[in-house]
């Protein structure tokens, strides 16, 4: 079955801290993994693709085929990184994605 | 350029009752989808058009309807509002399949 797994709802840090919000999957085909992100009283935007490989407000993150992982990462976290993030994925070609449950972020002073 | 507007911000039905939700977007894009998020369960696929003229079913089409009026305009009907559907609606377009542009929300609350 296609899923995304966000294993964490609720995830605090401190403002410096490193940060890793993870994102497991399970799909068959070829997936496309993205981040997106929803600050408070925002709309959702995307934050990452896996496939330009960027690095996008100090954020990276990297598609492990063999853990099925796409795991977000920032080496210093500041207060404005406090948002909903969303992992999710679409099969190459289609126009279905699937959405994790997200992880609340909070970055504490 | 607006991007994706959506109408109305806030909602609220009694059981049984219909509307529409309507979603526009100004960026000449094909493809357009309609979601829901609700706590805990991120955002679910309601339905989906990958072109003007087409509309598929998503993981949770059941209870709504849908219409692709043109390349702008996509619309969300709810027939016979149920309290289940109570959410907050997300509207978003996308070119290529990768779906950037989100709309602001429509929160519905059914009684």
């Amino acid at each position: 079955a296609q899923r995304v797994t966000q294993p964490e709802k609720l995830l605090s840090v401190f403002k410096g801290a490193p940060v890793e919000l993870k994102c497991n999957y399970s799909y068959s085909g070829s997936p496309e993994l993205f981040w997106y992100v929803q600050y408070s009283r925002q709309r959702l935007q995307l934050l990452l693709r896996h496939i330009s490989r960027e690095s996008i407000k100090g954020f990276t993150a990297d598609l492990n085929k063999g853990e099925t992982s796409f795991h977000l990462k920032k080496p210093f976290a500041q207060e404005e990184d406090s948002a909903m993030y969303y992992c999710a994925l679409s099969n190459s070609g289609t126009y279905k994605y699937i959405f994790g449950t997200g992880t609340r972020l909070k970055v504490l002073a | 350029n607006a991007g994706v507007t959506q109408t109305p911000k806030f909602q609220v039905l009694k059981t049984g009752q219909s509307m529409t939700l309507q979603c526009a977007q100004d960026m000449n894009h094909n493809s357009m989808y309609w979601y829901r998020q609700d706590p805990g369960m991120g955002l679910r696929l309601i339905y989906y058009s990958a072109s003007e003229g087409t509309t598929d079913k998503g993981e949770v089409p059941n209870g709504y309807n849908v219409s692709r009026l043109n390349k702008r305009e996509f619309s969300l009907r709810l027939e016979s509002a149920a309290p289940s559907q109570t959410s907050v609606y997300f509207c978003a377009s996308s070119e290529g399949g990768q779906m950037e542009f989100f709309g602001p929300g429509t929160r519905l609350t059914v009684l």
